[in-house]
């Protein structure tokens, strides 16, 4: 059974650093890509991350270039993202997703974690 | 500002057909597949369409998904209470190199 575990949410101040970690089974985690989609209170889906099966291609929302990392272990079925800098508009859920494909350019997100809320407040 | 433009709601009485339009432009819907999500507040979204028209296993032949030009478009025939939820349409865009979402549309079940 497919399971995307996230875990990394919490309480903030600006400026601070989150690294959210996703810990993912039932699937062959190094076949497919995966990555980070987050939603703002009351707000619409944002992609913010992407990254290949093997790890070696990354893409990033324009925005969100330079703040944000991802990463991962397939050793460990482990999907990270570390976020520095952290503003009040990072506040959100942000939801661990399974690519259906080893590529992200496919942008199909066949499962989806139940998401972790990074709340940034002073 | 979503890069993919969506309208922000859409309405039908029980058994019509609903369509969410999906606005996109020469380097993202026009070169790319298109895929679809449904969402219910407090909830993850949900795999509706792949690949601009085909479906997941378990999604009922009454969803479907259509392209033209940069325009896709997410059609809901025999419209049950059960679809109310928030549709976001997503793809790849080749000039930003990333997935980019839709604004999301909400549709209601008159």
């Amino acid at each position: 059974e497919f399971q995307l575990l996230e875990s990394g949410g919490g309480l903030v101040q600006p400026g601070g650093s989150r690294r959210l970690s996703c810990v993912a089974s039932g699937f062959s985690f190094r076949s497919y890509a995966m990555g980070w989609v987050r939603q703002a209170p009351g707000k619409g889906l944002e992609w913010v991350a992407g990254i290949s099966g093997g790890g070696d291609a990354t893409f990033y929302a324009d925005s969100l270039k330079g703040r944000f990392t991802i990463s991962r272990d397939n050793s460990k079925s482990t999907l990270h993202l570390q976020i520095n800098n952290l503003r009040v508009e990072d506040t959100a859920v942000y939801y661990c997703a399974k690519d259906f494909s080893i590529v992200v350019q496919a942008a199909i997100v066949d499962h989806w974690g139940q998401g972790t809320l990074v709340t940034v407040s002073s | 500002q979503a890069v993919l433009t969506q309208p922000p709601s859409v309405s039908a009485a029980p058994g019509q057909k609903v369509t969410i339009s999906c606005s996109g432009s020469r380097t993202n819907i026009a070169v790319s597949y298109v895929s679809w999500y449904q969402q219910f507040a407090g909830s993850a979204p949900k795999l509706l369409v792949y690949d601009t028209d085909k479906r997941p296993s378990g999604i009922p032949g009454r969803v479907s998904g259509s392209k033209s030009g940069t325009t896709a478009t997410l059609a809901i025939t025999g419209l049950q209470t059960e679809d109310e939820a928030d549709y976001y349409c997503a793809t790849w865009d080749t000039g930003l190199r990333a997935v980019v979402f839709g604004g999301g549309t909400k549709v209601t079940v008159l």
